[in-house]
């Protein structure tokens, strides 16, 4: 079964937009770790932000901030005034049980100016 | 630090040719993992390793194999290329247990089969 599950495949918004990132996981555990990573057009994987499942506080970090909501099994991912560098793959990735990162699909963000 | 490295970045192959790619972290870090990244796909587990000497099969193992004879070394094999084998392959490392999560990616190695 699929653990984390991003629904959009791909965004596409104009420079300074608004822009939020679903994912939402699935786990039976009640330890268990949220990430997001950044995947830029050079192909390396940029960390972004690690949340344990204790831990429901927002975050912002600058232009982006996460939103943990253990009720709904999600943590999204928003990008207030969007910026062409912005422009990447992200991934939701969730670590649970075993050893792996369970990472979901990716969204392509395409911001233009 | 250099974190983690991957040698080569890129390489062909034909079918059914062989060849190692080498992950190296400087962290000392205990654990360290292969996954590969397909089109439109997360990354996947491959093999991994939580100390020298000591390899376990992933998500994804089929026709692949890892050693792991140092600390800071971690290899992933291929011994007959197939064209299914075309990704961009990443190695991470952890430190153990409870951050065994916290996963520090290296740049990663694309491979084409053809």
């Amino acid at each position: 079964a699929q653990k984390v599950t991003q629904a959009q495949t791909e965004i596409s918004v104009v420079e300074k937009e608004d822009v939020t990132l679903d994912c939402v996981y699935e786990t039976r555990d009640t330890t268990y770790y949220l990430f997001w990573y950044k995947q830029p057009p050079s192909g390396e994987l940029v960390f972004l932000i690690r949340r344990n499942s204790f831990d429901e506080q927002n975050e912002i970090s600058g232009r982006y901030s996460w939103n943990f909501q253990k009720s709904t099994s999600s943590f999204n991912f928003t990008i207030t005034a969007s910026q062409v560098v912005d422009s990447a793959v992200y991934f939701c990735a969730l670590g649970n049980s075993g050893y792996a990162l369970n990472f979901g699909k990716g969204t392509s963000l395409l911001v233009t100016p | 630090n250099a974190g983690v490295t991957q040698t080569p970045k890129f390489r062909v192959l034909k079918t059914g040719q062989s060849m190692t790619l080498l992950c190296a972290q400087d962290m000392n870090h205990e654990y360290m993992y292969w996954y590969r990244q397909d089109p439109g796909m997360g990354l996947r587990l491959i093999h991994y390793s939580v100390g020298e000497g000591t390899t376990a099969k992933g998500e994804v193992p089929d026709g692949y194999n890892v050693s792991r004879l140092k600390k800071q070394n971690f290899l992933l094999g291929l011994e007959s290329a197939a064209p299914s084998q075309t990704s961009v392959y990443f190695c991470a490392s952890s430190t153990r247990s409870g951050r065994r999560y916290e996963q520090y990616f290296g740049p990663g190695t694309r491979l084409t089969v053809t």
